[in-house]
This record gives structure tokens, sequence and C-alpha cells, in this order.
């Protein structure tokens, strides 16, 4: 079935600086892909929509120039966390759909 | 209202017990009800799922019983293994070319050896 892969699975960086998490499709062609947010035991929250060849979509009070996303091709998106604070900590998922599925998550610790 | 609400927010069932998870939602729009589970670290995998035309499906030890009168669905997960301990979250979905999700808040299963 269609794999979506996400990259790094753990990150740990500090604070003031950019960290950027990609999202792969393997074996097929992705317009739409998500990202997600999920802090401790919470649901997982839509922060944006990623259209290839165009802007994202953000969800109401997420910073669009916090966290940017680009969807250059098919078959990647990325999500770049700008200028990390230590409450952008948490663990952030990408999805390219329900037929697809969700990527493996990546945990992101600012210190 | 895009909300789905999620009950209950933790479960400990013993061993080949039947555990129940049951969620509801309010927009009538929603014609697709994933469940998924999630292992700490890890991003959701798709249990099963099912659409607003059928009131029941069965994969295995998992059932979803769909109400849609009621605009309920539930998750039945019959023997009940320690292995199915894990967060479980339904979701509902609009129609649409990509299908965005609208998560519950997640059941926190504990199955006892």
């Amino acid at each position: 079935g269609a794999v979506v892969s996400q990259h790094p699975s753990r990150v740990i960086c500090k604070s003031g600086t950019s960290v950027k998490i990609e999202c792969r499709s393997l074996d097929f062609q992705a317009t739409t892909m998500f990202w997600y947010r999920q802090f401790p035991k919470q649901s997982l929250m839509l922060m944006a929509t990623s259209n290839e060849g165009s802007k994202a979509t953000y969800e109401q009070g997420v910073e669009k120039d916090k966290f940017l996303i680009n969807h250059a091709s098919l078959t990647l998106s990325t999500l770049t966390v700008t200028s990390a604070h230590p409450e952008d900590s948490s663990f952030y998922i990408c999805s390219a759909g329900y037929r697809v599925g969700f990527g493996q998550g990546t945990r992101l610790t600012v210190v | 209202q895009q909300q789905v609400k999620q009950s209950p927010q933790s479960l400990i069932v013993q061993k080949g017990g039947i555990s129940i998870i049951n969620c509801a939602y309010e927009n009538t729009a929603f014609d697709y009800f994933p469940w998924y589970q999630q292992f700490p670290g890890k991003g959701p995998a798709l249990l099963i799922a099912i659409r607003p035309d059928v009131s029941e499906k069965k994969e295995g030890r998992f059932t979803i019983s769909f109400n849609k009168s009621a605009k309920q669905f539930s998750l039945h997960i019959m023997d009940s293994q320690p292995g199915d301990s894990a967060t479980y979250f339904c979701a509902a979905s609009l129609s649409g070319s990509a299908r965005q999700l609208t998560f519950g808040s997640g059941t926190q299963l504990t199955v006892l050896p």
C-alpha cells in the first residue's frame, strides 16, 4: 500500500534555530498533504494543508511565518519551524490523506 | 460544527474482555468515519473505517457500529489483548479530494494481562 515517510523521527534544537521536517510519499503522487501537531496525551490538531505548487492553507491560530510549508513536488512536503522556542516542542505528523495514512511523526524538542 | 466528541478518556480492560469506545458528531455532512490506533512516539495507524450507509463493519477483532440517526459511532475490540494497549482516536471526514480529518480527543486503552 501507499506509504508516507517522515524524517527525522526525533530532533533536538536550540532555541532560536530553525528545524526542517520532511514528509515524502514513497510510491504515489500527493497533490495535498496535511500537517498535524500533537501535544502529549492530546489529539491531533490540523496545522495546515499543503498544496503542491501553491501556498499552504493554515488553520486559524497557526502562524504561517513561523511554520513554513513548502510542497514543491508531488512527493515531498516540508515543514520548517523557524526561530523555534520551547513552546514549539511537540509531536509533528504529516499525512497525505485518509487513503494513505500518516507519517511516523517527528518529536521536536527545543532547548 | 466540525467537532467529534470521544469517550471515555481512558479505559482499563482485562485481557479477553471487550473494549468499547464511543464517538459522536454534529456535522451530518461527514461521510467517512475511521478509527486510528496510536502507540507512543508513532504516527496513527488506520484500524478500520465505515461509511454512513452501513450500520456495522467487522474486521477481525475490531467492529465499528454506526448509528446515523443518533450521529454516533463506536469501536468494539473483542478479546482485548495487552498488545492492544494504545491510544485510539475516532475521526470524521467530509467528502473531498484529500479528505481532511477531524479527530476525537482520544482514548487511552490499557488491557491488563
